[in-house]
Formats: structure tokens, C-alpha cells, sequence
């Protein structure tokens, strides 16, 4: 079975600063891991996606996460916090071999930044 | 390209009552997946279509139900309203390979806001 952990519910950095989200797995068959991004009142939108190549992972808006197999973590990091980064981050795992590729999602963290 | 609809954006219902929940998949996404985002939690999985079939289903019960067109749009139907049915319902589509297997990514929807009274 798949799950995942977001260590954190509530994240708050300064603007500017380094921004680092954490995310644990859980999966019995090599998985693929997503971070996704939800602005208030809207849906999900995806940041960035391992599927097995390049553990770094560069996303959208800056955002890049590096899959780290020994640790089972997926963490996401920005070098520098903009306001508009202010949202509810969710860490999600994808089934790669049953027939419903359902995601598994986290239970998010939300990011604040401080002016 | 247009991506996933879903209508209607609010809903209101009073307990007891039933819903139809519609979601538009992203034009090439042969897949559609619902999910239901109760306040303050991360989405959680209710079911899946695939080929006009369910093709997975979370641990919800059979009031939850669904459908899937030709056209690869869907419906979310849940009956006997319950007040913890209150929550965003987000629709996603699955893009599908070179051989119309359906692939990992999912892309979602705004969602449905659905309040249960």
C-alpha cells in the first residue's frame, strides 16, 4: 500500500527566504511522487512529478524536489519565497501498476510568507 | 487546448436530497478520476473511469456512484445526502499513451463546492 506524510501542517517563511516542504512515501513498488499546489477557492494545480528519471526535479514557479530512495523523502525546495508562493501544498503518490492509477495524497501544508 | 471543467462551481443541498456533480475531461484524457476534498484535508480518491467503466474505487459507499460518456466526460451522482458529504468534489483527467493506455499524470479541475444543510 501507498501513502504519504507532509511533515508540517502550517509552514511560514519570510519573503526571500529558502522555502523547504517536507514529504515522506510509503510504497511497496517504485513510485511516482508529485507535488501539487492549491490557491484559495481552486483546484490543484501540478508543480512538478517524478517518474523514475532525474532525481532533482525542476517544477513550475521555481519550485524543485530531489527523490531521495534511501529516505523515502520527496521534498520540495525554492531558493527564495515570493509572496504569490503564499497557498496549500499537497505531496501525492501515484500507483504505477494497478489498473486505477489513483493519487494518494498528504494531508498538505500550508505556506505563508512573511513581507 | 481547454482543460478540465467541472460544473456547477456551488451547490447547496439539504440532507436527503441527491446531486449530479459534471466534469469535461482535457481534450486526449481517455480517463477521469473524482475526488473528495473535505475542509482542511488533502483530496481523497472516490472512484475511476476508464472506457466508459469504473476502474477503481476508494472507500466510499454505493451511493456514490458515476458515469462516463463516449466523449470521455463524467458525472459524479451521490444519493441520500449526508451533511459530511459537504466538500470541494475535484474532477481529473488522465492524458492517454501511443497506445491509448492511460498514463500517470492527472490534471485537475476548479472543483464543485458542494454544501449540504
Amino acid at each position: 500500500a501507498q501513502s504519504v506524510t507532509q511533515l508540517g501542517s502550517h509552514v511560514s517563511v519570510s519573503e526571500g527566504a529558502l522555502v523547504l516542504l517536507r514529504c515522506n512515501y510509503s510504497s511497496s513498488v517504485p513510485p511516482y511522487l508529485f507535488w501539487y499546489v492549491q490557491y484559495p477557492n481552486q483546484g490543484l494545480q501540478l508543480l512538478l512529478k517524478y517518474t523514475s528519471a532525474a532525481t532533482l526535479v525542476k517544477g513550475i514557479n521555481g519550485f524543485e524536489a530531489e527523490f531521495k530512495k534511501s529516505e523515502t523523502s520527496f521534498h520540495l525546495t525554492k531558493p527564495s519565497a515570493h509572496m504569490s508562493d503564499a497557498a496549500e501544498y499537497f505531496c501525492a503518490v501515484s500507483t504505477r501498476y494497478s489498473s486505477a492509477s489513483k493519487i494518494i495524497f498528504g494531508s498538505g501544508t500550508r505556506l505563508s510568507i512573511r513581507p | 487546448e481547454t482543460g478540465v471543467t467541472q460544473s456547477p462551481t456551488h451547490l447547496i443541498k439539504t440532507r436527503g436530497q441527491q446531486v449530479t456533480l459534471r466534469c469535461s475531461s482535457q481534450s486526449g484524457h481517455n480517463t477521469v478520476s473524482w475526488y473528495q476534498q473535505a475542509l482542511g484535508q488533502g483530496p481523497q480518491f472516490i472512484f475511476q473511469y476508464y472506457r466508459e467503466e469504473e476502474n477503481g474505487r476508494g472507500n466510499f459507499p454505493p451511493r456514490f456512484s458515476g458515469l462516463q460518456f463516449p466523449n470521455y466526460s463524467s458525472e459524479l451522482n451521490v444519493n441520500a445526502l449526508e451533511l459530511d458529504d459537504s466538500a470541494l468534489y475535484l474532477c481529473a483527467s488522465q492524458p492517454k499513451g501511443l497506445a491509448g493506455e492511460k498514463m500517470d499524470e492527472q490534471f485537475f479541475g476548479p472543483g464543485t463546492r458542494l454544501t449540504v444543510l
